[in-house]
């Protein structure tokens, strides 16, 4: 079992759809990261959170800690938004090595 | 600022034969990382630095080597490179500030392609 696990692996939805990514992890953590993968390859660090809840245009991360569990939203998606979503856990007693999802393809229809 | 570079950003190779990928940042980061990427897999870690003058072995650190040549420039070398190395191969640095522990956000380049017959 991945200690850090994504789902949907694929998921197609259609332009302005409200979007949700989930991330379960059976490790304590220090913090989780989510992550954007360009369908040209290029990966863009999206947030890092600990607790609670961050917000930055239309991208919500939440984090809930007593479930291990976060969720990455887009509201009003567009196609643009379509890439490869990751989370990955900088985990308590890791020594500079985050544990990686194997990430979420989402693709927006226009 | 062009943030973390990497050159080539496509090789071929033929088995047994070697080469160095090349990774800069101007950001005045202290920790930086090399990484392979391949197809249905998560990143994987090949090789990171936390400092200038440090280097360390991550999970997949067999057939490279790496050489912190200053604070900007971290390089990744195939020896001998063989099929299995092929991947895409991502540098990333972070600030550091908190002795490079993966709390922090990591900035990554553009990846290179590379492809061993």
């Amino acid at each position: 079992k991945n200690e850090v696990e994504q789902s949907p692996q694929n998921l197609t939805a259609q332009e302005g759809e409200f979007i949700t990514i989930n991330c379960s992890y059976s490790v304590g953590i220090s913090a989780l990261h989510w992550l954007q993968q360009h369908p040209g390859g290029g990966i863009v660090s999206l947030f890092m959170l600990s607790s609670g809840k961050k917000k930055h245009g239309r991208l919500i991360a939440t984090i809930n800690i007593q479930e291990k569990h976060s969720s990455l939203h887009i509201t009003a998606s567009h196609p643009r938004d379509s890439a490869v979503y990751i989370c990955a856990a900088s985990t308590m007693d890791s020594n500079y090595q985050l544990i990686w999802g194997a990430g979420t393809k989402l693709i927006i229809k226009p | 600022n062009a943030g973390v570079t990497q050159t080539p950003k496509f090789q071929v190779l033929k088995t047994g034969q070697s080469m160095t990928l090349q990774c800069a940042q101007d950001m005045n980061h202290n920790s930086m990382y090399w990484y392979r990427q391949d197809p249905g897999m998560g990143l994987r870690l090949i090789y990171y630095s936390a400092s200038e003058g440090t280097t360390d072995k991550g999970e997949v650190p067999n057939g490279y080597n790496v050489s912190r040549l200053n604070k900007r420039e971290f390089s990744l070398r195939l020896e001998s490179a063989a099929p299995s190395q092929t991947s895409v191969y991502f540098c990333a640095s972070s600030e550091g500030r908190w002795g490079g522990r993966p709390q922090e956000t990591q900035y990554f380049g553009p990846g290179t392609r590379l492809l061993v017959l």
